[in-house]
């Protein structure tokens, strides 16, 4: 069946950067754009961009241009999600989607001095 | 950017009564290819949300039929014909024709 599996917590202080895996199987990995969305504590969902596993184009709102970075690794069925500057207002829970369809469990990201 | 208006955001409701989710959006998401990009999602206390509706009213595999989604244009609707205890959760529309945007979530509470 259909799985994404993210990589674990983190914890970051202000300024870092982060980047969180998202690793598929069960599917035909280049046929599924997978999606970044994130939740803040107690509040709702924020679409942070797409990436073409095939071809690695990717698409993301103004709100994160600039210091988000989706990659991905065919090699090993992988996607990855890279934010930069981080500030405190970045501590949430991120998810990986492909297609909007199949979710990972969701990675806790703690931005703490 | 398209915004994205649930209402109510909290929807106390009766096992095995209706209940009934409204969502707006701030401009048409009738697409050119004549497909409405407008999707809901489920996020049930402590999990990953999961997609119930996409394209206004097509049920994603394993969804009960009790869930329904209605509407055209900027208006939408999400109804459950009876409630049920795993019902509980929080509900969020989402267009898909300028990137994505979700609505701010109805909780739905017995």
């Amino acid at each position: 069946q259909v799985r994404l599996v993210q990589s674990g917590a983190e914890v970051k202080k202000p300024g870092a950067s982060v980047r969180v895996s998202c690793k598929t199987s069960g599917y035909t990995f280049a046929n599924y754009y997978v999606h970044w969305v994130r939740q803040g504590p107690d509040q709702g969902l924020v679409w942070m961009g797409w990436v073409n596993p095939d071809s690695g184009d990717t698409n993301y709102p103004q709100k994160f241009q600039g210091r988000v970075t989706m990659t991905r690794d065919t090699s090993i069925n992988t996607v990855y999600m890279e934010l930069t500057r981080l500030t405190s207002d970045d501590s949430a829970v991120y998810f990986c989607a492909a297609r909007l369809t199949y979710w990972g469990q969701g990675t806790l990201v703690t931005v703490s001095s | 950017d398209v915004v994205m208006t649930q209402s109510p955001l909290s929807l106390p409701v009766t096992l095995g009564q209706p209940a009934s989710i409204s969502c707006r959006s701030s401009q048409s998401l009738l697409y050119s290819d004549g497909i409405t990009y407008l999707n809901w999602f489920q996020q049930r206390p402590g999990q990953s949300p999961r997609r119930l509706i996409y394209q206004v009213s097509n049920r994603d595999p394993g969804v009960p039929d009790r869930f329904s989604g209605s509407g055209a244009g900027t208006d939408f609707r999400l109804e459950i014909s009876r409630v049920e205890a795993e019902d509980v959760a929080i509900y969020y529309c989402m267009q898909g024709i300028q990137g994505y945007t979700f609505g701010q979530g109805t909780k739905l509470e017995i």
